[in-house]
């Protein structure tokens, strides 16, 4: 099984700040690596697909980078509707996620 | 728009077992891979099944596997997951969502709005 390990497991943050959240897995998994956004009580929401493409009406502030085992995503100025916990996906294999990263206003 | 809506869930005792159902509305339903999601009282989130367009191919995580049967029914646009020999923690909202291809399980680009199982005496 390939596993996904995340990084912060938290982070508070200032509206307009640059935010980064790291992925590593366990393998290469090449860009088979997507990133979620998750608001409390909610569904998921599908961000940053294949590691850097964004998702359509996914405003341009959010970006994914990375391929084989390190990954980025990047929130370029942090807005006060960003609060929530993001996760990152691999499917080079079975699906698995990362453990998520909870993300605050400072 | 797509619209994915689960039922079915609720309280169970420890070794019963339950079925969701997730029906399907505003695609093509047999064109795409579907698939469940579990996320535990506040904890991530946790892929337990797939199943491909035509129903034909299937898989599961090991946490499940031998107790827990994913199905569709194509004439109906819905999913199902049959759950057997639950135990406590398998306590979590269950999560349908729609894939973006017919075959794989990678793009989880609709998602329902969850059904709460809790295994409990």
């Amino acid at each position: 099984d390939i596993q996904m390990t995340q990084s912060p497991s938290s982070l508070s943050a200032s509206v307009g700040d640059r935010v980064t959240i790291t992925c590593q897995a366990s393998q290469d998994i090449s860009n088979f690596l997507n990133w979620y956004q998750q608001k409390p009580g909610k569904a998921p929401k599908l961000l940053i697909y294949d590691a850097s493409y964004l998702e359509a009406g996914v405003p341009s502030r959010f970006s994914g980078s990375g391929s084989g085992t390190d990954f980025t995503f990047t929130i370029s100025s942090l807005q006060p509707e960003d609060i929530a916990t993001y996760y990152c996906q691999q499917y080079d294999n079975l699906p698995s996620f990362g453990q998520g990263t909870r993300l605050e206003i400072k | 728009e797509v619209q994915l809506v689960e039922s079915g869930g609720g309280l169970v005792q420890p070794g019963g077992s339950l079925r969701l159902s997730c029906a399907a509305s505003g695609f093509t339903f047999s064109s795409y891979a579907m698939t469940w999601v579990r996320q535990a009282p506040g904890k991530g989130l946790e892929w337990v099944s797939g199943i491909s367009g035509s129903g034909d191919s299937t898989n599961y995580a090991d946490s499940v596997k031998g107790r827990f049967t994913i199905s569709r029914d194509n004439s109906k646009n819905t999913l199902y997951l049959q759950m057997n020999s639950l135990r406590a923690e398998d306590t979590a909202v269950y999560y349908c969502a729609k894939d973006r291809v017919i075959l794989a399980n990678a793009w989880f680009e609709s998602w329902g709005q969850g059904a709460l199982v809790t295994v409990s005496s």
